[in-house]
């Protein structure tokens, strides 16, 4: 079965204290994977899309990185703006249409 | 402003009573998505749309229809709604650029039904 498992579930940092949040997948073939943002009672904000082992984005503080099993977003000197829900999602190779989505890391910045 | 719009954005109903929630979008996207998102469980897809008429199952279709008869319009239809229904529904849409599936999120919809 496709899954898409991100962790932790919740992350507390400290304003400037720097840490990866992490998102494993088990598809048959990747087309794609997606990192969104999600604030409190909004909907998910797309940040990145990774397509093949190797590939980085970043933008601002966050850098997405791309393996064949996982990606992790990286959080350099987070502030607490920062602070949300980060989603993880796949596009899978045999449907090339359906979305899989994780359940999110819940990142809080204290200042 | 390119946006995607959701109505109603609350909405409690009861068991069996027939409702519909639209979804509209103003960047001519081809691609187009609900989503239903309950804690612990993240975002789960419903149904998805390619393009005009063309319409397929997400992960959980059950209890749900769709229609896509206009490219911006992707209306979500609960014949008969449930209490396992009551959760947090987001429409989204998509250009669709080779796999680039960059999707811009309504605002959601809380929907309860008793």
């Amino acid at each position: 079965e496709d899954q898409v498992t991100q962790s932790p579930e919740a992350l507390r940092l400290q304003e400037g204290e720097s840490s990866s949040l992490n998102c494993s997948y088990t598809v048959s073939g990747l087309r794609g994977l997606f990192w969104y943002r999600q604030d409190p009672g909004k909907g998910p904000e797309f940040l990145f899309t990774l397509y093949s082992a190797g590939e980085e984005k970043e933008k601002e503080r966050l850098k997405a990185t791309l393996t064949k099993k996982e990606s992790f977003l990286h959080i350099t000197a987070p502030k607490p703006e920062d602070s949300a829900t980060y989603l993880c999602a796949v596009l899978e190779d045999s449907s090339a249409s359906k979305i899989i989505f994780g359940s999110g890391t819940r990142l809080s910045i204290r200042p | 402003e390119a946006q995607v719009t959701q109505n109603p954005r609350y909405l409690i109903t009861v068991t069996g009573k027939k409702l519909t929630v639209t979804c509209s979008q103003n960047m001519n996207h081809e691609y187009m998505s609900w989503y239903r998102q309950d804690p612990g469980l993240g975002l789960r897809q419903i149904y998805y749309s390619m393009n005009v008429e063309v319409t397929d199952k997400g992960d959980v279709p059950e209890g749900y229809k769709v229609s896509r008869k206009e490219k911006r319009n992707f209306p979500l239809i609960l014949e008969s709604p449930s209490p396992n229904q009551t959760s947090l529904y987001f429409c989204a849409s998509s250009l669709k650029t080779g796999f680039t599936y960059e999707q811009y999120f309504g605002p959601g919809t809380r929907l309860t039904v008793t």
